[in-house]
C-alpha cells in the first residue's frame, strides 16, 4: 500500500456541480495535511490546509477522518478554472526525522 | 514579489555532466527543499533543510548534493548525471519547522539527460 493515495482520476464534472475526492494516508502517527492545486506544467499552489475540525474557504471544504486516515476535498458550484490536478501532502515527524508524502494528484476536468 | 526563484527553467545534459540548480526566496523563510516530480507520480523530497547551514537527506537523495548557501539560498547539484533523473525539479520553501507550515514553490526546472 503506497503511502499517501488519491484516485488518479480524471473527474470529469459539469460545470456547477459538486464534486469531492479523497486522499488516504497509512501513518497513523501523520501531523500536518494540506491541499494544493498543480494546473498543468506549473508549480503546485496551495489551496487550503486541513485542520482537524474541517475548514471551509469560499467553495472549498477539507476534512480530516483521522480513524479511517483520510482527508477529503469538497468542491461546491465548481467553475471551469477548477480545471486543475489537486494535490494532498501529508507531515509526520519522529524525533528529528521528517515525512513529507505527496500524493500523485487527482486530475480535475470541469466541463462546460 | 518574487517569492521562490529557480534558474535555469531548462537544461540539457549529457549523460555524466554535471550542473547546479539555483533556488532562492526572498521571504525570509527558514525551511526549503527540493523535489523532483516524474509523471504521473507524487513530488518527492530529495533533500530538505530546516535552517541556515542545515541540510538532511529526503526520500531520493542519491546522485544529488544540496547546500544551504545562507538563509535566501538552496542549490541542488547533480555531480554525475544519469537519464534517471530527468525529471522536472521544484524548489520550495515555507516559515518555521519543516513540513508543518504550507510551502511556497518555484515555477519548476526542467532537466532533461540524454
Amino acid at each position: 500500500r503506497k503511502e499517501v493515495e488519491q484516485d488518479p482520476g480524471p473527474f470529469n464534472v459539469p460545470e456547477g456541480a459538486t464534486v469531492a475526492f479523497n486522499c488516504t494516508y497509512s501513518n497513523s502517527a501523520s501531523q500536518s495535511f494540506f491541499w494544493y492545486r498543480q494546473d498543468c506544467r506549473k508549480e503546485p499552489k496551495l489551496l487550503m490546509s486541513v485542520y482537524s475540525s474541517g475548514n471551509e474557504d469560499g467553495r472549498f471544504t477539507a476534512q480530516l477522518n483521522r480513524a479511517s486516515q483520510y482527508i477529503s476535498l469538497l468542491i461546491r458550484d465548481s467553475k471551469l478554472s477548477d480545471s486543475a490536478t489537486y494535490l494532498c501532502v501529508v507531515y509526520s515527524s519522529r524525533r528529528s526525522n521528517y515525512q513529507l508524502i505527496w500524493g500523485a494528484g487527482t486530475k480535475l476536468i470541469i466541463k462546460p | 514579489n518574487a517569492g521562490v526563484t529557480q534558474t535555469p527553467k531548462f537544461q540539457v545534459l549529457k549523460t555524466g555532466q554535471s550542473m547546479t540548480l539555483q533556488c532562492a526566496q526572498d521571504m525570509n523563510h527558514n525551511s526549503m527543499y527540493w523535489y523532483r516530480q516524474d509523471p504521473g507520480m507524487g513530488l518527492r523530497l530529495i533533500y530538505y533543510s530546516a535552517s541556515e547551514g542545515t541540510t538532511d537527506k529526503g526520500e531520493v537523495p542519491n546522485g544529488y548534493n544540496v547546500s544551504r548557501l545562507n538563509k535566501r539560498e538552496f542549490s541542488l547539484r547533480l555531480e554525475s548525471a544519469a537519464p534517471s533523473q530527468t525529471s522536472v525539479y521544484f524548489c520550495a520553501s515555507s516559515e518555521g519547522t519543516i513540513g508543518n507550515q504550507p510551502q511556497h514553490f518555484g515555477d519548476g526546472t526542467r532537466l532533461s539527460i540524454l
